[in-house]
């Protein structure tokens, strides 16, 4: 099936901490794993994505992890700032398809 | 350049009416998307447009919704005898080619039904 379970659905983290958000995905045949970030009251937008040919991608103070085998992928935030604030979602196009499907969302708080 | 269009940012109408939702991607771009984001929840997958091909329609939640591509660029989606639960913003995205490549979104339509 088509399928990504998101895990937590909300995250409170003090300035300065880490922040990790796992997704879990249905269809072994994906190659293509993005995070997209919506802040309140805008668009989402993309923040980093990773290709099955590598295990791990980082930009900055984000980072994310794939493990093929166990078919999921996490979102790493290190030194997290109030800016970090936001919903984020994974997303995952089922194998042989051209669509996103995404996960339920994280609701990240970053208190100062 | 510009980004992902949309109109109306914001559509209220009475249940049973029908509306029209515009799209204008990113020129250049073959891929075009639709979601649904009802208050507070995640992106529901609509239907997906590429190039010339059959659209993707199997996100769309009955036969009430309906969407076109015109040229290969404008996007419409109709939603026929509006229901109450069809309150939602409606996002348009699009990418370069396939869901393998960044989606821009658009900034939404907020349709509400009264």
């Amino acid at each position: 099936g088509e399928n990504v379970e998101q895990h937590p659905s909300t995250l409170s983290v003090q300035e300065g901490d880490s922040a990790v958000i796992k997704c879990t995905y249905s269809d072994s045949a994906s190659n293509y794993f993005p995070w997209y970030k919506q802040e309140l009251g805008k668009r989402p937008q993309l923040i980093i994505d990773i290709r099955s040919n590598v295990g791990e991608k980082k930009d900055q103070r984000i980072a994310v992890t794939l493990n093929k085998t166990a078919k999921h992928f996490s979102l790493h935030i290190t030194e997290t700032q109030p800016e970090d604030s936001a919903v984020y979602f994974c997303a995952f196009p089922p194998g042989g398809y051209n669509k996103l499907i995404f996960g339920a969302g994280t609701r990240l708080a970053v208190h100062p | 350049g510009a980004g992902v269009s949309q109109s109306p940012s914001n559509k209220v109408t009475e249940k049973g009416k029908d509306v029209e939702l515009r799209c204008d991607p990113i020129s250049g771009h073959t891929a075009l998307y639709w979601y649904r984001q009802s208050l507070g929840q995640g992106l529901e997958f609509l239907i997906y447009f590429q190039g010339n091909s059959a659209p993707d329609k199997s996100g769309l939640p009955s036969d009430r919704f309906s969407a076109e591509r015109t040229g290969g660029s404008v996007s419409t989606l109709t939603i026929q005898r509006t229901q109450q639960e069809d309150s939602a913003v409606y996002l348009c995205a699009s990418s370069r080619q396939g869901a393998s490549n960044e989606q821009y979104f658009g900034p939404g339509t907020r349709l509400t039904v009264t």
